[in-house]
C-alpha cells in the first residue's frame, strides 16, 4: 500500500529565509513519482515540482528544490528566499509513473512572516 | 496555456438532491481523475478514466457515478446527497506516458455545499 506522511501540520518562516517541508513515503512499487502541490486559501491546487524514483539528481524549479533521499524514503521540499505569497498549504503526493491515482499527505500549512 | 476547467465553481444543494459536476481536461490529455477534499483534509481519490474507460477506482460512494465522454470531458454524478458530501471536488487531467511521468494538472475545483 502507498502512504505519504507529512509530520508538520504548521510551519512558520521569516520572509527571505529558507524553509524545509518534510515528506516521507512508503511504497512497494519499484517506479513512482513524487510531487509537491501548493494550495492557497483560494483552493486551487498548484503543481510545484516533481521527482522520479529513478532520477539521479534532485529536482529544482526556481526557488523550489526537492531533497530526495531514496534509501530513507523522504522527499522534502525546500523553499528558498521565502515570500509572503508562499503562505499556503503544501501537499506532498505520490503516484506511479504509469498513472492512476495520487496519494496525498495531510499537508503542511506554511506561514511566511514579514 | 489552457488549463483544466471545472463547472460549476460553487454549488449549493439540499440533502437528498442530485448534483452533476463537469470537468474539461487540458486539450490532448486522455486521462481524468476526480478527487474529494473535505474541510481541513487532504484530497482523496475517487475515480479515474483513461480513453473513456474507467481505469482506477478509489473511495467513491455507490451514490456517485462518473463517466468520460468522447470529447474527453468527464462528469461526476452525485445522488441522494448527504451533509458529509460537502467538500471541494477536484478534477485533474494528464497525458498518459507524457514526459516520462504522469503529472496531474488540477482544475480550480468545485465547492459543493449540502444543506
Amino acid at each position: 500500500a502507498q502512504k505519504i506522511t507529512q509530520t508538520q501540520p504548521g510551519m512558520f518562516v521569516q520572509e527571505k529565509e529558507a524553509v524545509t517541508l518534510d515528506c516521507t513515503y512508503d511504497t512497494s512499487d519499484p517506479s513512482y513519482g513524487l510531487f509537491w502541490y501548493k494550495q492557497p486559501s483560494s483552493g486551487e491546487m498548484i503543481f510545484l515540482i516533481y521527482q522520479g524514483s529513478y532520477d539521479q539528481q534532485n529536482a529544482t524549479e526556481g526557488r523550489y528544490s526537492l531533497n530526495f533521499q531514496k534509501a530513507r524514503k523522504s522527499a522534502n521540499l525546500v523553499i528558498s528566499a521565502s515570500q509572503l505569497g508562499d503562505s499556503a498549504m503544501y501537499f506532498c503526493a505520490m503516484g506511479p509513473d504509469t498513472g492512476n491515482q495520487f496519494y496525498f499527505g495531510t499537508g503542511t500549512s506554511l506561514t511566511v512572516i514579514p | 496555456a489552457a488549463g483544466v476547467i471545472q463547472s460549476p465553481r460553487h454549488l449549493i444543494k439540499e440533502k437528498r438532491e442530485t448534483a452533476t459536476l463537469k470537468c474539461y481536461p487540458i486539450p490532448r490529455h486522455d486521462t481524468v481523475y476526480w478527487y474529494q477534499q473535505g474541510p481541513g483534509q487532504d484530497p482523496q481519490f475517487l475515480i479515474s478514466f483513461y480513453e473513456k474507460m474507467q481505469s482506477d477506482k478509489g473511495s467513491i460512494p455507490d451514490r456517485f457515478s462518473a463517466q468520460q465522454f468522447s470529447d474527453y470531458h468527464s462528469e461526476l454524478n452525485m445522488s441522494s446527497l448527504e451533509l458529509g458530501d460537502s467538500a471541494l471536488y477536484f478534477c485533474a487531467s494528464s497525458k498518459y506516458g507524457g514526459n516520462g511521468y504522469n503529472e496531474q494538472f488540477f482544475g480550480p475545483g468545485t465547492r459543493l455545499t449540502v444543506l
